[in-house]
């Protein structure tokens, strides 16, 4: 078990330009969420998977945001026309089963300048 | 709507200073509430998951108590590695597995 493996862990980028994040899951572990976490705040959800199919999205992600996890195994995330705004600590975890508790990988940070 | 709100915002204790973390909650049907440990620039660490009214779970010098309304997590005796931001989360029956969390508690212990 190596937990949940994030990359990269930091991302700098200019306003306007498109990033992509992965994440790797606990192996065998079919629940698959993001996070967005900004200083002084706790994780706000964004998404989540159960196994490749997309079960759910927050009224606050922007069209600028998808996610993917093809074959239920790593997941991307992806902005496009990154603002200034975006610039915050994204998260990833991942849980056995609906009910328990959630990993949480150490996060990628993006600074969009 | 499912809510957390945590308080304090920020603590500072003493090295051996006991204190509590209070978590209040709004959720239609509650699956669990969890706490969780982060430290600067790392992921949550997962600490306790509390399930139904009246349930008490212990670690070290941490110990977590659940109502209908709040959760508490009790710190004995901390020590400066004891320093952190402590997290409070609801799972909601009908939210799929997600966790909605507070703001969180930063904890300061100085020796």
């Amino acid at each position: 078990d190596t937990g949940v493996s994030q990359d990269p862990r930091h991302k700098i980028t200019k306003r306007g330009q498109n990033v992509t994040f992965r994440c790797d899951p606990i192996s065998e572990h079919n629940r698959l969420y993001w996070y967005r976490q900004t200083l002084g705040q706790g994780p706000e959800f964004l998404t989540y998977f159960q196994n490749e199919a997309q079960l759910e999205k927050s009224r606050l992600l922007s069209d600028r945001f998808s996610a993917e996890r093809p074959k239920g195994s790593f997941s991307t995330l992806e902005i496009q026309r990154t603002e200034q705004g975006d610039s915050a600590m994204y998260l990833c975890a991942s849980s056995p089963h609906l009910g328990e508790k959630l990993f949480f990988g150490s996060g990628t940070q993006l600074s969009v300048l | 709507e499912d809510q957390v709100t945590q308080s304090p915002e920020a603590l500072r204790l003493q090295e051996g200073e006991s204190s509590s973390l209070n978590c209040s909650y709004t959720v239609s049907g509650l699956r669990g509430l969890f706490w969780y440990r982060q430290d600067p620039g790392k992921g949550p660490e997962f600490l306790f998951t509390l399930y139904s009214a009246g349930e008490e779970k212990e670690k070290e010098r941490l110990k977590a108590t659940l109502t209908k309304k709040e959760s508490f997590l009790h710190i004995t005796a901390p020590k400066p590695e004891d320093s952190a931001t402590y997290l409070c989360a609801v799972q909601d029956n009908n939210q799929g597995g997600k966790l909605i969390f507070g703001q969180g508690t930063e904890l300061s212990v100085k020796p």
